[in-house]
């Protein structure tokens, strides 16, 4: 049973751009959240997507935005990249109803 | 912000127990302990969660006050696979978004 898998593992991009990370839940699992990750920092909420709508959402600039697709797979997408939106962006995914989420081991972006 | 507070860091001896704690002294009543592990460079990891009664599985077990303004995470036997940040959240429910604090970074010396 494969867990949550993010791609891609490791990403360098430049300033200014913009970055889309992907996300597939595990199997069952219906709610998909995202979360930013400053090195020696623990994980700040970014947003919350089910039934295809964000339902939640963190302190973050509208420079990022989500989506969620039918098949409950996600997708991070920030634009106009500053030198610090460098983290590694972790996806969880939980199912309605149950309590613990499921990480993935996240993307590690890196702004020059 | 994070509702918890936990000691920056803490070393124990590997095969001994390790024993970490959490304060939550304006936890509500419907609010859950959770506490989850991240090994370096790896997403979190679940640990174990509890409401007011002491749980047990085969990671750990959660000790938490009458008062459940404080808890302890215990590690029965530490191995080196466990030096990790562990963080103690506590959540209203199964919706709420997960609030991390900085964690405590717990080194199992050999």
């Amino acid at each position: 049973d494969a867990g949550v898998t993010q791609s891609p593992t490791h990403l360098i991009k430049t300033r200014g751009q913009q970055v889309t990370l992907r996300c597939s839940p595990k199997s069952g699992h219906d709610t998909v959240s995202w979360y930013q990750q400053a090195l020696g920092q623990g994980p700040q909420f970014i947003f919350q997507y089910y039934e295809e709508e964000e339902r939640q959402r963190g302190n973050f600039p509208d420079r990022f935005s989500g989506h969620q697709f039918p098949n409950y797979s996600s997708e991070l997408n920030v634009n106009a990249l500053l030198l610090g939106d460098s983290a590694l962006y972790l996806c969880a995914s939980s199912r309605t109803g149950s309590g613990g989420y499921t990480f993935g081991s996240g993307t590690r972006l890196t702004v020059v | 912000d994070a509702k918890t507070t936990q000691p920056t860091s803490m070393d124990c001896a590997e095969g001994r127990a390790a024993n970490l704690p959490c304060n939550h002294s304006t936890i509500s009543g419907n609010e859950y302990v959770y506490w989850y592990r991240q090994i370096h460079s790896q997403g979190p990891q679940y640990i174990i969660h509890g409401l007011k009664n002491n749980e047990t599985n085969e990671m750990a077990s959660l000790i938490i006050t009458e008062d459940r303004k404080s808890s302890t995470l215990i590690l029965p036997h530490a191995t080196l696979r466990d030096t990790a940040v562990y963080y103690c959240i506590v959540r209203v429910g199964h919706g709420q978004n997960f609030v991390f604090g900085p964690g405590t970074r717990l080194s199992v010396l050999p």
